[in-house]
């Protein structure tokens, strides 16, 4: 059974550097053709992507966050980290992570529940 | 890469036959995803590679279209599926865009 979790802070201030931790079970990040990617979702709007890692270390990036963002794994603890500098309050909502198989153009098959990151002062 | 999904919103009863269209800025072949997602939910996944149906899904969705124009179709819409739904591009080699979602409400 595959599961993934967020984890991190609910509150950051403006300018902060932000650490979001996906843990994951029921896979590995170093079998062929599986990745780990972080979705997220302002209150009320749509689902943006940000970033993608796969089990050969290979990361993609949103192109209009790419200069915030860094993506790494650490397969021995089944995690994923995403850490997005200069937080902004537009930068507020829910991140998800989820898992996907590179092949066969398969989406994203399974999701966190999501964590909800508030920027304020 | 664009992705404009339309109607951005739509009315419906139950038994209707239900399109959301999704079309994308630059020819995508079939690297294409349909999600459900439900009020304080995740999303979930009904449709990848533009019309295989994902493991579990009823079989009253479908979806279609390649190139940059794709379909989603609910053919009898039933009470639980009333939701928003969001198309994504899944060709690695671009960004792996959302489109802007469909809300789906009962009439």
């Amino acid at each position: 059974q595959i599961t993934l979790k967020e984890s991190g802070p609910t509150l950051v201030k403006p300018t902060q550097t932000l650490t979001l931790t996906c843990t994951f079970s029921g896979f590995s990040l170093s079998t062929n053709g599986v990745g780990v990617g972080w979705i997220r979702q302002p209150p009320g709007k749509a689902l943006e992507w940000l970033a993608l890692i796969y089990w050969n270390d290979d990361q993609r990036y949103s192109p209009s966050l790419k200069s915030r963002f860094i993506i790494t794994k650490d397969t021995s603890k089944n995690q994923v980290v995403l850490t997005m500098t200069n937080m902004d309050p537009v930068d507020t909502a829910t991140y998800y992570c989820a898992h996907r198989l590179y092949a066969g153009g398969r989406g994203f098959d399974y999701w966190g529940l999501g964590t909800l990151v508030t920027v304020s002062a | 890469i664009q992705l404009t999904q339309s109607p951005s919103s739509l009315s419906a009863s139950v038994g209707d036959r239900v399109t959301i269209t999704c079309r994308a800025s630059q020819g995508i072949s079939s690297y294409l995803a349909w999600y459900q997602q439900k009020p304080g939910k995740a999303p979930k996944l009904l449709i990848y590679a533009a019309s295989i149906l994902q493991s579990e899904v009823p079989s009253r969705f479908s979806g279609s279209g390649s190139g940059t124009d794709f379909t989603l179709t609910i053919s009898s819409l039933q009470p639980e599926d009333f939701a928003t739904y969001y198309c994504q591009q899944l060709n690695s080699y671009l960004p792996l865009t959302f489109g802007g979602g469909t809300k789906v409400e009962i009439k």
